[in-house]
């Protein structure tokens, strides 16, 4: 089974400084994709940022950019210079590459921007 | 571009009413996905579609059941609503290409009581 693991419920960050979300996954595959999606309280969600497990170089999207330890089965997401904006559910999704319709998400990571 | 488009934006059913929640895209994305969010979890999958015609149960479908007549709407229907099916209800579309993130409506949120 794929499992998506986010052990930070809540997170806190003053702005402007730099904070990094937690992830990790199970998996037997070795090629699939991860995601960062953002949920702000619109309930919108929205794509941060996307990894292929193929690429040793870290994926990076301005402001945003990840940590992605493929032996670890690790895949962080920092947030540089944080702005109020960010303040947001984060979540990590997994999904297998060449059989992969499914996506699996993990539970969220609350991300709370102090000004 | 209006993307993926939910309706309704909120409901309130009681117990053992039917309805369906309505889920179109103007992107002419071949997968589409209903996802449901329980508060504080994330999203567990309940259908999803590769094509017109072609649906498939996810991690959670009993309850539920949909269709895919068209490549635009993808509608999922509650026929007997229970209070365990209150939650928040996400629509989702992708293009084919294997490295293509998922589209995402804005939710619906219902209430069983």
């Amino acid at each position: 089974a794929q499992t998506v693991t986010q052990s930070q419920p809540e997170m806190s960050v003053q702005e402007a400084e730099t904070v990094t979300l937690s992830c990790t996954y199970d998996t037997s595959e070795s090629d699939y994709y991860l995601f960062w999606y953002k949920q702000p309280p619109s309930r919108q969600m929205i794509l941060v940022i996307r990894q292929e497990a193929y690429k040793q170089q870290n994926a990076t999207e301005n402001r945003f950019s990840v940590n992605f330890q493929k032996a670890a089965k690790s895949f962080s997401l920092k947030i540089s210079d944080s702005q109020l904006g960010d303040a947001a559910m984060y979540f990590c999704a997994y999904r297998i590459s060449i059989t992969g319709n499914q996506f699996y998400f993990g539970t969220g990571t609350s991300l709370t921007v102090i000004p | 571009n209006a993307g993926v488009t939910q309706t309704p934006k909120f409901r309130i059913l009681k117990i053992g009413q039917s309805m369906t929640l309505q889920c179109t895209q103007d992107m002419n994305h071949n997968y589409m996905y209903w996802y449901r969010q329980d508060p504080g979890m994330g999203l567990k999958l309940i259908y999803y579609s590769v094509g017109a015609g072609i649906t498939d149960k996810g991690e959670v479908p009993n309850g539920y059941n949909v269709s895919r007549s068209t490549t635009e709407d993808f509608p999922l229907r509650l026929e007997l609503a229970a209070p365990s099916q209150t939650s928040v209800y996400f629509c989702a579309s992708r293009a084919g290409q294997i490295n293509q993130p998922q589209h995402f409506g804005d939710g619906t949120r219902l209430s069983i009581l």
